[in-house]
């Protein structure tokens, strides 16, 4: 049930760009997308919700093709601050206020931008 | 706003010890949860809850117990420590809908000897 995150690590120069993907075996209602730092906690960058969008975020976006359940999450011209480690969260709930909600994170994409 | 905080920081237990973590949120969020960290294992869900008095079990729950007796608390229970509960635990909070986020709080880094 743990969505697959690929590559489990990346390494780039600065300014160059970077792919992470995300897929699960099961249907999607939305994906989450989380940064974290060494020693800190994770922090939201963007939410897809089923129905294919793209979006963005300064020079990072995502796209969610629910057909695939699959997400992948585009970095450009890379930033040393975007270093650390990506991570996706699944949701399998469904659009009712009742459900639980609760989300699904894979292992992590270790990213390390150098100078 | 505090948003969600949780103690302590840092906490050293022997096996068989038990002990509480704490978390608190004042965003009025309906949906809190637990999550443990390890390296290489991403985030593991432990327990949740959808509202006071609400909870569930998430993917690891055995060794932990959780209550919810008002909306903004979440404690996580261990009832007898072991080493394999060594871990950073993270507890999170977000709204009921769809496209709200997960809030995490700093983080707890537990050590069982």
């Amino acid at each position: 049930q743990q969505p697959v995150q690929s590559p489990q690590a990346v390494i780039l120069r600065e300014g160059e760009d970077a792919v992470i993907n995300c897929s699960s075996s099961k249907a999607l209602y939305s994906v989450h997308w989380y940064r974290q730092k060494h020693g800190e906690a994770p922090v939201f960058l963007m939410i897809l919700l089923k129905g294919g969008e793209q979006k963005g975020h300064d020079k990072i976006s995502a796209s969610f093709n629910e057909k695939k359940q699959q997400s992948s999450l585009y970095l450009t011209a890379s930033q040393l601050s975007y270093s650390g480690t990506y991570f996706c969260g699944t949701d399998l709930s469904g659009p009712s206020s009742g459900s639980a909600r609760q989300l699904t994170f894979g292992s992590g994409t270790q990213l390390t931008v150098l100078p | 706003n505090a948003g969600v905080t949780q103690t302590p920081k840092f906490q050293v237990l022997k096996t068989g010890q038990s002990m509480t973590l704490q978390c608190a949120q004042d965003m009025n969020h309906e949906y809190m949860s637990w999550y443990r960290q390890d390296p290489g294992m991403g985030l593991r869900l432990i327990h949740y809850s959808v509202g006071a008095g609400i909870t569930d079990q998430g993917e690891v729950p055995n060794g932990y117990n959780v209550s919810r007796s008002t909306t903004e608390d979440f404690p996580l229970r261990l009832l007898s420590a072991a080493p394999s509960q060594t871990s950073v635990y993270f507890c999170a909070s977000r709204t009921g809908t769809a496209n709200s986020p997960l809030h995490f709080g700093n983080g707890t880094r537990l050590t069982v000897t």
